[in-house]
């Protein structure tokens, strides 16, 4: 079965603290991993693929094929990064989302 | 300006009543989706298109139609609403299903409310 879980539906930090958004996912092939972003009043667009292994706004995410995770990370955040972010796993035809987790980031 | 648009963004509607939620986009992509989003349940595909005249279901597709004659356009249908369709709906599209640099873009989003 193909899933995505982001277990924590909140997650509340202050302004300079690390950020680690958890992301787990099942797939029976190579998986192709994605997170997704939603700030306020914005339309959900994409933050970074794994495939590229870049750093977008100083998140970062690395694959781990053995604990089968795709956590988001950053190590200073921001009140800027305060959104909705959505991991996503690219199934058989179709684009697999997580149930989200919002990020509120406080000062 | 390369887009996906949605329209209406707001709609309140009435048990029953057909309505279409119309969805286009100028990149020439392939693939185009509808989600829905609703508290503590995330994003959940509902109907999803490869290609003109190739339509299949997502997670959800039940109460839902779709259509692709064009391209550009992928119209979500509810023959006959209820209030557990009231949601915000996702129109999306892309190059090819989210794979490798196939970014899905996505639309502003439908607010809609079934009484």
């Amino acid at each position: 079965a193909q899933r995505v879980t982001q277990p924590e539906k909140l997650l509340s930090v202050f302004k300079g603290a690390p950020v680690e958004l958890k992301c787990n996912y099942s797939y029976s092939g190579s998986p192709e991993l994605f997170w997704y972003v939603q700030y306020s009043r914005q339309r959900l667009q994409l933050l970074l693929r794994h495939i590229s292994r870049e750093s977008i706004k100083g998140f970062t995410a690395d694959l781990n094929k053995g604990e089968t995770s795709f956590h988001l990370k950053k190590p200073f955040a921001q009140e800027e990064d305060s959104a909705m972010y959505y991991c996503a796993l690219k199934g058989c035809g179709a684009l697999i989302f997580g149930k989200g987790t919002t990020l509120s980031v406080s000062s | 300006e390369a887009q996906v648009t949605q329209n209406p963004r707001y709609l309140i509607t009435v048990t029953g009543k057909k309505l279409t939620v119309t969805c286009s986009q100028n990149m020439n992509h392939e693939y185009m989706s509808w989600y829905r989003q609703d508290p503590g349940l995330g994003l959940r595909q509902i109907y999803y298109s490869m290609n003109v005249e190739v339509t299949d279901k997502g997670d959800v597709p039940e109460g839902y139609k779709v259509s692709r004659k064009e391209k550009r356009n992928f119209p979500l249908i509810l023959e006959s609403p209820s209030p557990n369709q009231t949601s915000l709906y996702f129109c999306a599209s892309s190059l090819g299903p989210g794979g490798r640099d196939n970014e899905q873009f996505f639309g502003p989003g439908t607010r809609l409310t079934v009484l």
